[in-house]
């Protein structure tokens, strides 16, 4: 397996203009989970789903950022508009109620927003 | 608010040495697990404890989780430059597969 797959690696952009991660879960896997890792304050749980049904949002900073899961191998988070204090790095992990808790993290987005 | 503290935040030693790591927390966690990240990487399991007192070996590496399934410990022997990386501490609340981090502790060993 490809394991997480997350895209783009890096991504710059100008404040205020609108930012899409990507992210392709580990097929068979339940649970998809996004993270934003700072040196301010660490790895941070923005959002997670389940079964594609988003269950807590409770970590989403703002209302700038949103997140979907069409289907069960994709997932987007969406930042707009962006701001220079969203640069970070954004995980994309998945995991699996039968594989007990373990999470699977994908290699991650560098976003900067200048 | 970080619901899991580690201490120390940064720590370099040398290749040999014994080191101890914390992770502490006023709230009860139902499992507790470790993750190693190296630069430009997501962070990758190492163990999953569930049970208070539970103490776990994974080669130099061992693992405690307190009796109160508060905090939790990682203790590597004769660390090596390949132990290099950020150790973070992730609690469990409930039954759920929703972890909450630590604030990390950035190892250095150095040859």
């Amino acid at each position: 397996d490809a394991g997480v797959i997350q895209s783009p690696r890096h991504e710059v952009t100008e404040m205020g203009q609108e930012v899409t991660l990507r992210c392709k879960p580990i097929s068979g896997h339940d649970y998809l989970f996004w993270y934003r890792q700072t040196m301010m304050r660490g790895l941070e749980l923005l959002i997670y789903f389940n079964n594609n049904v988003p269950i807590d949002d409770s970590g989403m900073p703002e209302d700038r950022f949103s997140a979907k899961m069409p289907n069960a191998s994709f997932s987007t988070l969406k930042i707009q508009p962006s701001e220079p204090r969203d640069s970070a790095v954004y995980f994309c992990a998945s995991s699996y109620v039968g594989g007990g808790t373990e999470a699977f993290f994908g290699q991650g987005t560098r976003l900067t927003v200048v | 608010t970080q619901l899991l503290e580690q201490s120390p935040q940064f720590l370099s030693i040398q290749e040999g040495e014994n080191l101890t790591v914390y992770c502490n927390s006023s709230s009860v966690f139902s499992s507790l697990q470790w993750y190693r990240q190296e630069p430009g990487e997501g962070p990758v399991l190492l163990v999953t404890v569930v049970t208070g007192g539970e103490v776990k070996k994974l080669k130099r590496l061992t693992f405690q989780f307190g009796d109160a399934r508060k905090d939790s410990s990682l203790h590597i022997t004769a660390a090596q430059p390949g132990d290099t990386g950020l150790y973070l501490c992730a609690g469990a609340r409930g039954t759920g597969n929703q972890f909450y981090f630590g604030t990390g502790t950035s190892l250095t060993v150095i040859p």
